[in-house]
This record gives structure tokens, sequence and C-alpha cells, in this order.
């Protein structure tokens, strides 16, 4: 199967780190992806990992992939307002050109 | 640079009537995916174009849905006739090629039978 699960919820409070996991199925997956959903808005790239990676790190966003567990985490430092918002994991499969396999997603709010 | 335009942005049908959609993907992209966003789930590909070919319609209700990119650039979705489980957001994405790592999506388009 081709499924990607998330956790639907996750809450934090400002300033504080926030870290959202996902679980894929499709160990031949060539890129793994983490996407930002905003009420009303499509869909923003905010980082990816290719799977021979273990770690990738861009500013306040760190991706953790553990290819053997198939298990992929988005962890945000210094968690602010303005990352409220549905963050979705996605697997790019092997041979299937840029086509995506998304979760469902994880609400994150953040809180005062 | 100009992102992915999609229109309507809303639309509301009855059901067993037809809608069509429209997006036009970043210039020089030739790799053009339609999904559906089903209120609580993510994204699902409908259709894959590279140029004006399909690349990959597997996933596309082909009794209902047909897509079109007749000269490799703008792209449209229709559904004919439409059901209330094709309620949904409808987001176009393109992407360079389609070996590029990045897709940049639309806004989309939220359909609403009723």
């Amino acid at each position: 199967g081709e499924d990607v699960e998330q956790s639907l919820f996750l809450s934090v409070r400002e300033g504080d780190s926030s870290v959202i996991n996902c679980t894929y199925t499709d160990s031949s997956s060539t890129y793994l992806y983490w996407y930002k959903q905003e009420p009303g808005a499509g869909l923003q790239l905010l980082t990816y990992i290719f799977s021979n990676m273990d770690m990738k790190q861009d500013q306040r966003l760190t991706v953790l992939l553990n290819k053997k567990d198939k298990h992929l985490s988005l962890r945000i430092a210094d968690t602010q307002t303005g990352d409220s918002a549905i963050y979705f994991c996605a697997q790019g499969l092997t041979g299937g050109g840029n086509k995506l396999t998304f979760g469902t997603g994880t609400q994150l709010k953040v809180e005062l | 640079e100009a992102g992915v335009a999609q229109s309507p942005r809303y639309k509301i049908i009855e059901k067993r009537q037809s809608v069509a959609f429209w997006c036009n993907p970043i210039s020089g992209h030739a790799t053009l995916y339609w999904y559906q966003q089903i209120l609580g789930q993510g994204p699902k590909l409908l259709i894959q174009f590279q140029n004006n070919g399909v690349v990959d319609d597997s996933q596309l209700p082909k009794d209902r849905f047909s897509a079109e990119r007749l000269k490799g650039v703008d792209s449209t979705l229709k559904i004919q006739p439409a059901k209330l489980e094709d309620s949904a957001v409808y987001l176009c994405a393109s992407s360079f090629n389609f070996l590029n790592t990045e897709a940049f999506f639309g806004q989309g388009t939220r359909l609403t039978v009723v």
C-alpha cells in the first residue's frame, strides 16, 4: 500500500518546539515532503528530504527520517502563532514522477 | 514569478449538473497535476500531465471526470454529472518537469454539490 499516516492535532505554546510525526508504507519512496496549508490557501512546500538522508535542517525546521521504521518527523523550533496551520507529510513514489501521496494532515495550534 | 492560477475559487452546483475548473500553471512548467482534497483528508492525485500528454490517470473516475491540456499549458478538469461525494477542493499543481522535486500548488477551487 501507499498509506501515509499522521496524528490529527497538536497544540503547543508559543516559543516551544513542535514535533509533527508521520509514518509511511512505501519503502521505495525517493523523496519525503512536508507541506503547510493555511486556511483558504493552497499547499506550500516547507522542506523535503531525500531518502538516503537521515536529517535535514533549514532554519527553524528540522526533518528526521528513520527509514528502517518508515518514520518521518518535522520539528519546528521557537514555534510562532504564524505557524498555526495544517501540516501534510507526503511521499514521492519511485518511478511515479513527482506525483505525491499525502497523509491526512496534522493541525497545529499555537497558543499564547 | 506568477504562481499557479485557478478559477473559479468557489462553485456551488446541484447534483447531476456539470462543472469545469481551469488551471494556468507557472510559465515553463511541463508537468501539471490535479488533486482532489476532501474535507479532513490529504490531497489525492487525480491526473498528471507531461506537456499535453497524460502520464497517470489511474485514480481519475473516468465515468464522470475528464481533463485535458490540449496545448500543453492551461488545463481544464470537468465533472459530468456531479455527485454529492464530489464536494471537495480541487487543487492544481505544476512542476518544471516530472523529475523536479518541487510542485507548486494553486489556491484551489472549492466545489460544493448540493
